[in-house]
């Protein structure tokens, strides 16, 4: 079975400056998706990015990025320019590619604050 | 597009009654829905895979009976909790999969607290 490790329950960061969520999993499949997901105050889940295990190439969306990285099974994701907005939940998921059902896997989570 | 709705959004009930909650797709079919059970502060718990048409999969540890799962449509999902008892109360969480990535999409949530 498939694990995912966050080993920060809380980070925080100054608004305008760069934070890193960190992020292990542990599979022996060789296909498989990993995603971030925000959960705001609300508790909407919000999907903030994705990557394909096929795809060396990091995945990035607008502030969000990812550092991929395939043989240590490591998939951080990097805030950067940090708003009030993304003070959040962040959790880290994964998907197999390999069996059906397209579960998703979660870690534990990391609690984001932004200060002003 | 994939809006996913849940209702109702909060709900108070009296221990030993039964509640239920509706997950829909407003504006895709999914032939496949998750129920999630989150706790304050911790992780989404999968409970169940919902297929249209078919018995619900429970995750292990879940109890079929107490947690009842209908996917009648490809637009609509229940979770019924039956007997509810104070340590049912939980915020419950549904999404539906769609999309050339199989993506979940995900309701908003529904905050049940059993007196």
């Amino acid at each position: 079975a498939q694990t995912v490790t966050q080993s920060q329950p809380e980070m925080s960061v100054q608004e305008a400056e760069t934070v890193t969520l960190s992020c292990t999993y542990d599979t022996s499949e060789s296909d498989y998706y990993l995603f971030w997901y925000k959960q705001p105050p609300s508790r909407q889940m919000i999907l903030v990015i994705r990557q394909e295990a096929y795809k060396q190439q990091n995945a990035t969306e607008n502030r969000f990025s990812v550092n991929f990285q395939k043989a240590a099974k490591s998939f951080s994701l990097k805030i950067s320019d940090s708003q009030l907005g993304d003070a959040a939940m962040y959790f880290c998921a994964y998907r197999s590619k390999e069996t059906s059902g397209s579960r998703l896997t979660f870690g534990e989570g990391t609690q984001l604050t932004v200060n002003p | 597009g994939a809006v996913v709705s849940q209702h109702p959004s909060w709900v108070i009930c009296k221990s030993g009654t039964s509640v239920k909650i509706e997950c829909r797709s407003l504006d895709f079919q999914a032939t496949t829905m998750f129920w999630y059970r989150q706790f304050p502060k911790q992780s989404l718990m999968l409970m169940a895979t919902s297929n249209e048409g078919s018995k619900a999969t429970y995750e292990q540890g879940v109890e079929k009976d107490k947690f009842l799962i209908n996917h009648a449509s490809l637009t609509l999902s229940t979770l019924t909790v039956t007997s509810a008892h104070p340590e049912d109360s939980s915020f419950y969480i549904c999404s539906a999969r769609q999309g050339a990535y199989n993506e979940q999409f995900f309701g908003p949530g529904t905050r049940l607290t059993v007196l």
